[in-house]
């Protein structure tokens, strides 16, 4: 299974926004609706922060939204704070549900 | 409250064995497809496998399949990862994660490290 494609690094500074990317193919992200998103801060478990393309679990700010069209989807946060800079992982159904495949993660980090 | 808490990593030498156990709690645990995820020393997540809420089917990454065995005990809310044949590359924090197919639960992970 290959690894859905995401730029290693993104940046911004406080209050501004960032939208990270995460390709995949007809396969994976494009065949279906269960698009996820985690943070993962140093030394820490991941964290749903969007699942479904774009519902956000109770808890997580409305700061982070999700989208899709095609075969990416997109993680955008707004109003960036310092606690934001962390990992980002997207994931997806792979081989028709059976599977799970994740990207390489994007480094966040507020300028 | 949901909890998953791993057990059973520690230092193996190549070509050896492990068996990892997570225990669940705070869920209805038979209710749940249930998957493992690692993550190597500095890199990403990758998926290594899952099963099904009656144990029924069970599927996994092409690179563990032969080699790794998942299973659960829904009697004792108890997923495992037996690990045979291991290899460097295998070196990795072990999570328990429950699958819906979005991970909304994640244990504190354990370490495996396969080194001579």
């Amino acid at each position: 299974q290959s690894a859905l494609t995401q730029p290693p690094s993104a940046s911004g500074s406080p209050e501004q926004s960032v939208t990270i990317s995460c390709t995949g193919t007809s396969s994976d992200v494009g065949a279906n609706n269960y698009v996820s998103w985690y943070q993962q801060h140093p030394g820490k478990a991941p964290k749903l922060m969007i699942y479904e393309v774009n519902k956000r679990p109770s808890g997580v700010p409305d700061r982070f939204s999700g989208s899709k069209s095609g075969n990416t989807a997109s993680l955008t946060v707004s109003g960036l704070q310092a606690e934001d800079e962390a990992d980002y992982y997207c994931s997806s159904y792979a081989r028709s549900k059976t599977q799970r495949v994740f990207g390489g993660g994007t480094k966040l980090t507020v300028l | 409250e949901v909890q998953l808490v791993e057990s059973g990593g520690g230092l193996v030498q190549p070509g050896g064995s492990l068996r990892l156990s997570c225990a669940a709690s705070g869920f209805t645990f038979s209710y749940y497809w249930m998957s493992w995820v690692r993550q190597a020393p500095g890199k990403g997540l990758e998926w290594v496998a899952n099963i099904k809420p009656d144990g029924s089917e069970k599927y996994y990454v092409d690179s563990v399949k032969g080699r790794f065995t998942i299973s659960r005990d829904n009697a004792n809310n108890s997923l495992y990862l037996q690990m045979n044949s291991l290899r460097a590359e295998d070196t990795a924090v072990y999570y328990c994660v429950r699958d819906r197919p979005h991970f909304d639960y994640w244990g504190q992970g354990t370490l495996v490290t396969v080194s001579s």
